[in-house]
């Protein structure tokens, strides 16, 4: 499957601690940037990561910080988790970071649950 | 006021039905505008994109009206598969590029 792959699917975690999702691109993309979903809301941009930089940034605190590896492949870290990051976290990769909307892919998400 | 703004809905029609979604947004900067729809506890996929001049694809047709700052999705004889939620998406100018921005989603239920 060349589409994008998101690790893992669900994950419960407890307030305060730390958590690392992780994102590899649909093959032939080279960015990669990542959307909050909350119940009931649409996606949020967080950030976008393209030649292992983090280029754009959406309105979210120092918590959430990312890593894009030569490989493409990506990560979004949120440190001292509040119950509030309770959310679909979506991947979109897309061919630099130009792309339009229509360009983008998604991956089917992780479900972070913070208890 | 939001940057990209939808009624959620939702909207329950019968079968056969036609409905429209509406969507605002803010910026008048923006380019590139798409509907995406996303089902239940999955990722968004692009529906279509949305030109100047209106387009058509099978059941749907979008319109883009940028002097009122107005996007709109018709479903014309609505189908059970049509039940999902709508997302409306602008290219929203951030930081000297572009960064697609969502709006909440519209939600559809067609019945039998």
């Amino acid at each position: 499957d060349a589409g994008v792959t998101q690790s893992p699917t669900h994950l419960i975690k407890t307030r305060g601690q730390q958590v690392t999702l992780r994102c590899s691109p649909k093959s032939g993309h080279d960015t990669v940037s990542w959307y909050q979903q909350a119940l009931g809301q649409g996606p949020q941009f967080i950030f976008q990561y393209y030649e292992e930089e983090e280029r754009q940034r959406g309105n979210f605190p120092d918590r959430f910080s990312g890593h894009q590896f030569p490989n493409y492949s990506s990560e979004l870290n949120v440190n001292a988790l509040l119950l509030g990051d309770s959310a679909l976290y979506l991947c979109a990769s897309s061919l630099g970071p130009g792309s339009r909307a229509g360009g983008y892919t998604f991956g089917s998400g992780t479900r972070l649950t913070v208890v | 006021r939001k940057e990209v703004e939808q009624d959620p809905g939702p909207f329950n029609v019968p079968e056969g039905a036609t409905v429209a979604f509406n969507c605002t947004y803010s910026n008048s900067a923006s380019q590139s505008f798409f509907w995406y729809r996303q089902d239940c506890r999955k990722e968004p996929k692009l529906l279509m994109s949305v030109y100047s001049s209106g387009n058509e694809d099978g059941r749907f047709t979008a319109q883009l009206n940028r002097a009122s700052q107005y996007i709109s999705l018709l479903i014309r004889d609505s189908k059970l598969s049509d039940s999902a939620t709508y997302l409306c998406v602008v290219n929203h100018p951030t930081g000297g590029s572009y960064i697609p921005t969502f709006g909440r989603g519209t939600s559809l239920i067609v019945h039998p």
